[in-house]
């Protein structure tokens, strides 16, 4: 089965500061998409940024970026300036023939 | 503007009671989708999706099906539920031109069995 990965359950961050969601995929696809998630607590699913495999430049929106490695199978979504309101889960998705996998997730805590 | 609906928000049913849970899009034509089961401090199993009125495909083999009626219209249905079914039920829906289009979700139904 083709899977992703979230390796970090649970990750913590203080306000303002930086924190990477580290996400490992596995596919035999040359033509795929990459996604990142925000579940908050109302549990209504928020798409945040998305990558498209077969360009190099990692996709960047606002305060949220991606570290996307191909050869490596890796997408690491890098959030910086963190706020409250990036406190939720984060899931990490492969989109490859109408199939949307999604990884188990990462509960993300943001500290004042 | 497209819009997604599920229903029921919540639903409390007994073991061995059927199930239907509803999802219909709005504003677009044609949407692949999809139902996700979510276990508690779990990540999203894809359960069914859909590219085509009739067309269902299935990754868990398991106590639930799935049918496309209409274009817009996804049913998720157990003839008897088990406690195992218990979870959160997410339907969502992408644009059809393949797998470069973001998923966008309705509201959930938790569903608990007893």
């Amino acid at each position: 089965a083709q899977t992703v990965t979230q390796s970090q359950p649970e990750m913590s961050v203080q306000e303002a500061e930086t924190v990477t969601l580290s996400c490992t995929y596995d596919t035999s696809e040359s033509d795929y998409y990459l996604f990142w998630y925000k579940q908050p607590p109302s549990r209504q699913m928020i798409l945040v940024i998305r990558q498209e495999a077969y360009k190099q430049q990692n996709a960047t929106e606002n305060r949220f970026s991606v570290n996307f490695q191909k050869a490596a199978k890796s997408f690491s979504l890098k959030i910086s300036d963190s706020q409250l309101g990036d406190a939720a889960m984060y899931f990490c998705s492969r989109g490859s023939n109408y199939k949307l996998t999604f990884g188990k997730g990462t509960l993300l805590t943001v500290n004042p | 503007s497209q819009t997604i609906h599920q229903w029921p928000a919540t639903l409390v049913q007994p073991v061995g009671s059927p199930l239907s849970l509803e999802c219909t899009v709005e504003g677009t034509s044609n949407p692949n989708l999809y139902w996700y089961r979510q276990a508690a401090g779990r990540g999203l199993q894809l359960l069914f999706y859909s590219v085509g009125i009739g067309q269902i495909s299935s990754e868990v083999p398991q106590n639930l099906s799935a049918s496309r009626p209409q274009d817009r219209q996804f049913i998720l249905s157990s003839k008897k539920l088990l406690l195992s079914d218990s979870g959160f039920y997410l339907c969502a829906w992408s644009a059809s031109r393949g797998s470069g289009t973001e998923a966008f979700f309705g509201q959930g139904t938790r569903l608990t069995v007893v």
